[in-house]
């Protein structure tokens, strides 16, 4: 696609119910990164794939998070049990991924606002 | 220790003015920086990267490197009410996709 996509744009939950967010790259792109960014914060690093693999699964914050991606393309993020502390921004982003730490450019969307109530 | 740290200001600053953004990390095999500028409500967008020691200029933005006090900083000069934005500096991890970011600093530029 022409830019990356994420979806819903705005989700709110119940406390304790699951989540999905997901992901749809700019076409092409082998690298995809989810973050997180609480209200008037940075960017907290959640997961990254390169292809369908995730070499770096550091930033998940617990075990009630998970990440998939299948078809190098569009990617999940799943949130199970969610609790009120899961409420932010998750933003998603998408890299050519072949020319590592030279002219890497991270495209973002336009992110999924979450609220656990 | 923060992996990267950023004052996070705000910084203000007159109109034409110079704005000066600094960010320091924490690991010494980085090997690439970046400043992505972020408008409230909105996705980070790439402004600037730098990957060599000094001085990088790119209209009325220059990236300064410094790998051996681990310091990289955006200078905007000219400052416009449309630079007013949050400045985040992001590091990428050695041998690794994984970009990790400041926590950004807030940029008011005065009219």
């Amino acid at each position: 696609g022409a830019g990356v996509s994420q979806s819903p744009s705005n989700k709110v939950t119940e406390k304790g119910k699951d989540v999905e967010l997901r992901c749809d790259p700019i076409s092409g792109h082998t690298a995809l990164y989810w973050y997180r960014q609480s209200l008037g914060q940075g960017l907290e690093f959640l997961i990254y794939f390169q292809g369908n693999s995730a070499p770096d699964k550091s930033g998940l914050p617990s075990d009630r998070f998970s990440a998939e991606r299948t078809g190098g393309s569009v990617s999940t993020l799943t949130i199970q049990r969610t609790q009120q502390e899961d409420s932010a921004v998750y933003l998603c982003a998408s890299s050519e991924g072949w020319r590592l730490g030279a002219n890497e450019k991270l495209f973002f969307g336009s992110g999924t606002q979450l609220s656990v109530l | 220790q923060k992996e990267v740290e950023q004052n996070s200001g705000p910084l203000s600053v007159p109109e034409g003015a110079i704005a000066s953004l600094n960010c320091t990390y924490s690991d010494r095999g980085s090997q690439s920086f970046f400043w992505y500028r972020q408008y409230s409500g909105k996705s980070p967008e790439l402004i600037m990267s730098i990957y060599s020691n000094g001085d990088k200029e790119d209209g009325r933005f220059t990236a300064q490197l410094n790998k051996a006090s681990q310091y990289v900083s955006l200078l905007i000069r000219d400052s416009q009410p449309s630079d007013s934005a949050t400045y985040l500096c992001a590091v990428n991890a050695r041998g690794t996709y994984k970009y990790i970011f400041g926590t950004g600093t807030r940029l008011k530029v005065l009219a």
